[in-house]
């Protein structure tokens, strides 16, 4: 079945270490992205590629690090320069012209 | 700067009775999507339904109908005929682009539907 897979579902993380969210789509998407939710929020852009090799920063990218090496993949590294990372985070995937975004389960983070 | 304002954090309905659950907009742009989208307690976010700035015609999905006031700057979502599963949050959200990229979406901060039997 075609989608959208975020590894993992939970994730706990020392302060002061980087850690590494999975995003994997097989819909043959060319857009993916990256959002924040946080309790009793809507969700809010970290970062966006439309193409292999090329991304984009969104509203909240400070403290975070994407790559897209390939068209399935797009990782996104949360780094110790992010001041508050405790949230649950948003993969989602879109064909670049005229269509929805779908999105994956989440992961949430926990920073203890 | 671009902005979705969703006003009601919580909303209670009877079920089989329909609801309909506020959104206003803020752009200086022509051009732009707007979306519905529902997150159940499990965290995924389903898309619902889209409404393009230049559709003359309110989208409908469904049971779900986008009542699109492009003067107003509303676009409200109606869910008829409730069924205990539609409980969940409901997230109201824009794209800077009409038929362009649209998982690029400045979101409302949603509201709470519950459903009671």
């Amino acid at each position: 079945d075609g989608g959208i897979t975020q590894s993992p579902k939970y994730l706990f993380r020392k302060e002061g270490q980087n850690v590494t969210l999975s995003c994997e789509q097989n819909l043959n998407h060319d857009a993916m992205y990256w959002y924040r939710q946080d309790p009793g929020q809507g969700l809010r852009l970290i970062y966006y590629s439309q193409i292999v090799n090329d991304f984009q920063k969104g509203d909240i990218a400070e403290g975070y690090s994407v790559s897209r090496e390939k068209k399935e993949s797009f990782p996104l590294t949360v780094t110790s320069a992010q001041k508050n990372p405790t949230a649950f985070y948003l993969c989602a995937s879109s064909y670049v012209r005229g269509s929805e975004a779908f999105f994956g389960q989440g992961t949430r983070l926990t920073v203890v | 700067a671009q902005k979705i304002t969703q006003t009601q954090p919580g909303m209670f309905v009877q079920e089989k009775e329909a609801v309909t659950l506020d959104c206003t907009y803020d752009t200086s742009d022509q051009s732009y999507g707007l979306f519905w989208y529902k997150q159940p307690s499990s965290g995924e976010m389903i898309f619902l339904i889209y409404q393009g700035s230049y559709d003359e015609q309110n989208a409908t999905e469904g049971r779900y109908s986008l009542n699109f006031q492009k003067a107003r700057k509303s676009a409200n979502l109606v869910i008829s005929a409730s069924q205990l599963g539609d409980s969940a949050m409901y997230f109201c959200a824009m794209s800077p682009n009409y038929g362009g990229s649209q998982g690029n979406l400045i979101f409302g901060k949603g509201t709470k539907l519950s459903v009671k039997p």
